[in-house]
């Protein structure tokens, strides 16, 4: 089956602890996205990468990191996680070029406190 | 950062209605406007991608034109069910992968 898997689904934690969100794709896509939703608004672009080692910033791609070395995997990265970065984050992936419809994971849900 | 709008921001209409919703996008460097279907509790799936001026795409009861000349794009729901209650979503997409969404649509069809 087809998917964007996201790991963990709910995160409850502290001020400054590291955390990484994983994602990954079953389906050789080489686009990927971070995407965080925050109520009221739509997706918000984090970070997007066009293939392995390529990744750019999105609109909102302050307090995180990411990094491509493998064509499935994009992780997220929050080196020193802030209560502004309490959100809904989703992974997405894509076929090549920005023609292709994303395809989403189920979505995490972090709360920092 | 580009500006993608979305009209209305809410609507709620009867069963059976047939309803419209706008994205409006910038009308320079077009490459490609999406459409979501964005349901509670779910993650957003793809209704269309739209990528030539006067483009028409059509999937069941619903339906999306493009404008590019202009930078708009319609979203049509013809006799609203239900189960069509959702956000929907546009977004502008480069061929580089990046991606801006508007605000969203969130329609209720009431029984």
């Amino acid at each position: 089956e087809a998917q964007v898997t996201q790991n963990p689904r709910y995160l409850i934690t502290v001020t400054g602890k590291k955390l990484t969100v994983t994602c990954s794709q079953n389906m050789n896509h080489e686009y990927m996205s971070w995407y965080r939703q925050d109520p009221g608004l739509g997706l918000r672009q984090i970070y997007y990468s066009m293939n392995v080692e390529v990744t750019d910033k999105g609109d909102v791609p302050e307090g995180y990191k990411v990094s491509r070395k493998e064509k499935r995997n994009f992780p997220l990265i929050l080196e020193s996680p802030s209560p502004n970065q309490t959100s809904l984050y989703f992974c997405a992936s894509q076929g090549q070029g920005g023609n292709q419809p994303q395809h989403f994971g189920d979505g995490t849900r972090l709360s920092i406190l | 950062i580009l500006n993608v709008e979305q009209s209305p921001q809410s609507l709620h209409v009867q069963e059976g209605d047939s309803t419209n919703f706008t994205c409006s996008f910038p009308s320079s460097n077009f490459y490609a406007l999406h459409w979501y279907r964005w349901e509670t509790a779910k993650s957003p799936e793809a209704l269309f991608v739209m990528t030539l001026n006067g483009d028409e795409k059509k999937k069941g009861r619903i339906s999306a034109t493009l404008n590019t000349k202009e930078g708009y794009s319609y979203l049509y729901i013809k006799g609203s069910q239900p189960e069509d209650s959702a956000t929907y979503l546009c977004a502008f997409n480069t061929n580089a992968g990046k991606s801006t969404f508007g605000d969203g649509t969130t329609l209720t069809v009431k029984p």
